[in-house]
């Protein structure tokens, strides 16, 4: 099974700084073949499900603001907020889906400084 | 736009069967998509339980296949999750989700419901 590891555990920025949150995959999750990563990245407030984000690493989905962005590829990914707002506090999980069983990381809580 | 939605005891006891149905709304289940559970203990974070193809694959976690069904039921545009020798340890909020391929992202989502483990 593939171990997503998320790093910091938790995180304090100020407003209208710039937050980033690191996701790391035990095993490439790129595949040559389309040339794809199958990283998604997922927000989640307290009561609520989990919003998906972003996937194949760096696609927005639809109505997501552009202030959040996706990047890496392999086994290192990043998300990125590039100036917090007050209703980006949440948790935060990246989740591979190249292999069942998909999995996911143990979650960031971002909060305010 | 795809709708999903949880029902199902909220308590459940040591050793007994989880029977949980997600409603689904929006889309018909038999047109495609591939269909799912994933929970998520208090406070933790989300394992992946199992998902469903819009024919009847179904695939599960290795660490659960044991003591999970994962059922369609078409006419009723829904799909069920059963968990038997429910522990403690299986107290979690249960979502049910959907995704447009099994390798893809989950993009829909029910609200959730809590499952309790407990005498």
């Amino acid at each position: 099974d593939i171990v997503m590891t998320q790093s910091p555990d938790s995180l304090a920025v100020s407003l209208g700084e710039r937050a980033t949150i690191n996701c790391k995959s035990s095993q490439s999750v790129f595949y040559s073949s389309n040339n794809k990563n199958y990283l998604a990245w997922y927000q989640q407030k307290p009561g609520q499900p989990p919003k998906l984000l972003i996937d194949w690493a760096s696609t927005r989905e639809s109505g997501v603001p552009d202030r959040f962005s996706g990047s890496g590829s392999g086994t290192d990914f990043a998300l990125t907020i590039s100036s917090l707002q007050a209703e980006d506090v949440a948790v935060y999980y990246c989740q591979q889906y190249y292999t069942t069983p998909c999995s996911f990381g143990q979650g960031t809580k971002l909060e305010i400084k | 736009q795809v709708q999903l939605q949880e029902s199902g005891p909220g308590l459940v006891k040591p050793s007994e069967t989880l029977s949980l149905t997600c409603t689904v709304s929006g889309y018909s289940i038999s047109s495609g998509y591939y269909w799912g559970w994933i929970r998520q203990p208090p406070g933790k974070g989300l394992e992946w339980i199992g998902s469903l193809s819009h024919s009847g694959s179904t695939y599960y976690n290795p660490s659960l296949k044991s003591r999970v069904t994962i059922l369609v039921d078409t006419s009723k545009n829904q799909f069920s999750l059963k968990v038997s020798s429910m522990t403690a340890a299986d107290t979690a909020v249960y979502f049910c989700a959907s995704a447009t391929d099994l390798y893809s992202s989950p993009s829909h989502w029910g609200q959730g419901t809590l499952v309790t483990v407990s005498s």
